[in-house]
């Protein structure tokens, strides 16, 4: 079945630890993103790419990195994690970098402790 | 600046119809969005609206007025697995998505 795969879908680590959220989609989109989404909270953007070998900082990048080396995957480091980084992260990609009609992962629910 | 706002819980009978509103703000506008979100699952799209008026979709309608900042996602026949988050969001000048905190429908029988 095409769509977008997430891995881990949940995850306790202590803080200081790094971690890689892993994403990965069939559909050969061009753009990726991922989000975090906060109780009470809009989904806020952390970083994203319109292309491989591209990537950009959204609204929330400070302590996360990503890469894009290929279409298809797309994932997020936690260098060093923080208890405020405890959430629910969604991958997401789209056809293009200019719609925002998005398809989303199952999400990896992320506790820092 | 931007910011977009939609009411935070809702309630509604199975059978009846609903409206949920969403206000925005932005100097660059492309379109607006609206998402459906079950209780730990992924935002599914829903709709699009990027001129004014009303777009149907089955039991799901969805209305922009750009002029004023506003849209409207109308849901009809209202069943139980109605019952999720919506997701209201508009896609700025740098085509990036701000998205609303949501609101939570919850439906009666």
């Amino acid at each position: 079945i095409a769509g977008i795969t997430q891995a881990p879908t949940s995850q306790i680590l202590a803080a200081g630890r790094r971690m890689t959220l892993r994403c990965t989609q069939d559909m050969r989109h061009n753009a990726m993103y991922w989000y975090r989404q906060d109780l009470g909270l809009g989904l806020r953007l952390i970083h994203y790419s319109n292309t491989a070998g591209t990537t950009g900082k959204g609204e929330v990048p400070d302590g996360y990195s990503v890469s894009r080396a290929n279409t298809d995957d797309f994932p997020l480091t936690l260098a060093s994690a923080v208890p405020s980084q405890t959430s629910v992260y969604f991958c997401a990609s789209s056809a293009r970098g200019d719609t925002g009609e998005l398809f989303f992962g199952e999400g990896s629910r992320l506790t820092v402790l | 600046g931007q910011n977009i706002d939609q009411p935070t819980e809702m309630t509604a009978t199975e059978g009846a119809i609903v409206q949920i509103n969403c206000t925005y703000q932005t100097s660059g506008f492309n379109g607006l969005f609206w998402y459906q979100q079950h209780a730990g699952e992924a935002p599914t799209f829903l709709s699009y609206n990027v001129l004014d008026g009303l777009e149907e979709k089955g039991r799901f309608s969805s209305f922009l007025s750009r002029s004023k900042g506003y849209s409207y996602l109308l849901l009809k026949e209202l069943q139980m697995k109605d019952s999720a988050s919506y997701l209201c969001a508009f896609l700025d000048s740098n085509y990036q998505l701000i998205w609303g905190a949501g609101t939570k429908l919850i439906i009666k029988p």
